[in-house]
């Protein structure tokens, strides 16, 4: 089963770092863009970050550029967010999604994995 | 700031038809923003309806259709059944690998 986990979420205080980490299986990681998407509950989705198959292209939402990383290890099929100096306003949870590619858009998401930042 | 705009709520009875709206504070919205949407229910992930504007991804019954309708993508419920209860976001593609969700909305069947 095509399958996307998310790992690495956790209690952080403001100024802090984490690191999320997305594991895919059973299909060709290597073959598709990444996006990383968070939701606070309750709320709304929002895209937070992009990288391309290979990794030499990555973009960001405003909210979060200059703080987070995207970057991939296809070798390893997966798929990073080093997230830095965070705010309570990263709280959320933070879904790891596929994308085919010339398809603009997500076909398959993790479960997602909880970040909460507070002190 | 680009806001990507949905109606907060709609609601549709059983076996009747829905459309929901997914429109841009900039302008118009059109095929080349590759609308998509994705339906979610609480606590679950997020399942993907549509992508590039029209186009059902695997397992989506014909039921959803996606198109433009005037100036905003569209997403249309035909035929809605008690489990199309859901919250419901659109998805834009800005260009320069960026992307916008829409605010999202609520579809009850009552």
């Amino acid at each position: 089963e095509v399958q996307l986990v998310e790992s690495g979420g956790g209690l952080v205080q403001p100024g802090g770092s984490l690191r999320l980490s997305c594991v895919a299986s059973e299909f060709t990681f290597s073959n598709y863009l990444m996006h990383w998407v968070r939701q606070v509950p309750g709320k709304g989705l929002v895209w937070v970050s992009r990288i391309k198959r290979d990794g030499t292209s990555v973009s960001y939402a405003d909210s979060v550029k200059g703080r987070f990383t995207i970057s991939r290890d296809n070798a390893k099929n997966t798929l990073y967010l080093e997230m830095n100096s965070l705010r309570v306003e990263d709280t959320a949870v933070y879904y790891c999604a596929r994308s085919p590619p010339n398809s603009y858009s997500m076909d398959v998401w993790g479960q997602g994995t909880t970040v909460t930042v507070s002190s | 700031q680009t806001v990507v705009t949905q109606e907060p709520s709609l609601s549709v009875s059983p076996g009747g038809t829905v459309t929901l709206t997914c429109g841009l504070s900039t302008g118009s919205v059109s095929t080349s923003h590759y609308p998509s949407w994705y339906h979610q229910t609480p606590g679950r992930a997020p399942r993907t309806l549509i992508f590039s504007t029209n186009t059902r991804s695997s397992g989506v019954p014909d039921r959803f259709s996606g198109s433009i309708l005037g100036n905003k993508a569209a997403l249309t419920i035909t035929g809605a059944q008690a489990d199309d209860e859901s919250d419901y976001y659109c998805m834009l593609c800005m260009g320069s690998g960026i992307y916008v969700f829409g605010t999202g909305t609520k579809v009850t069947v009552l």
